[in-house]
């Protein structure tokens, strides 16, 4: 069982807005602004697309957004594409020793 | 542009031990601004996180308390190379394994760099 907990499965229409939400404790993603969102393709290694809760990486697009609020963390894809449709995981600092936990992941379908 | 590469066994068998290898190119793995780090997936599952070395002057390590028992993780700088070790494997051990980098501000400490992944599978 992950730590912080994600829908399993998100979709939306090319051209529509999803968002994809990331909940956790006081203790990881409400303690800290330390959410980092990842893109994952079929066969493909994790990729960063928003750190620092909304700070998107140099070559991200800025049709990805990213926010917090309490405990749970959003990340918004607007504008969807079908390049957009993969795994879409979150991650937080997780206090003490547990330097990073991991949300289960979101699948995001583009209909 | 800095890439990692995993290398190891594909295959180990239970009971035994897991070696990994993440070799750094394209940067230094002493540079003092960076962590790195071992991830791994389980077919068809989620990211969890195993462990963390940092080696900017002394060396510091994190591992996933759940984990904690069975596994080390050390760094080479001579070589510019991170090893991961995992004790006593089991078939739920068997998943894909990442290595990354952290970079880390005092703000945030995500994984910027990812190497491919390479897949161990446990069996007899």
């Amino acid at each position: 069982q992950s730590a912080l907990t994600q829908a399993p499965s998100a979709s939306g229409s090319p051209g529509q807005s999803v968002t994809i939400s990331c909940t956790g404790t006081s203790s990881d993603v409400g303690g800290y602004n330390y959410v980092s969102w990842y893109q994952q393709h079929p066969g493909k290694a994790p990729k960063l697309m928003i750190y620092e809760v909304s700070k998107r990486p140099s070559g991200v697009p800025d049709r990805f957004s990213g926010s917090k609020s309490g405990n749970t963390a959003s990340l918004t894809v607007s504008g969807l594409q079908a390049e957009d449709e993969a795994d879409y995981f979150c991650s937080s600092y997780g206090g003490g020793d547990n330097f990073v936990v991991f949300g289960g992941g979101t699948k995001l379908t583009v209909l | 542009q800095l890439q990692l590469q995993e290398s190891g066994p594909g295959l180990v068998k239970p009971s035994e031990t897991l070696s990994l290898t993440c070799t750094v190119s394209g940067g230094s793995i002493s540079d003092s601004s960076y962590y790195w780090g071992w991830i791994r997936q389980p077919p068809g599952k989620g990211l969890e996180w195993i462990g963390t070395i940092y080696s900017g002057g002394r060396t510091y390590t994190f591992y996933n308390s759940s984990l904690k028992s069975r596994v080390t993780i050390s760094i080479d700088t001579s070589r510019n190379q991170f090893s991961l070790k995992l004790n006593s494997v089991t078939a739920a051990d068997t998943a894909i394994y990442y290595c990354a980098r952290h970079r880390c501000t005092s703000t945030s400490c995500p994984f910027d760099y990812w190497g491919q992944g390479t897949l161990v599978t446990v069996s007899s």
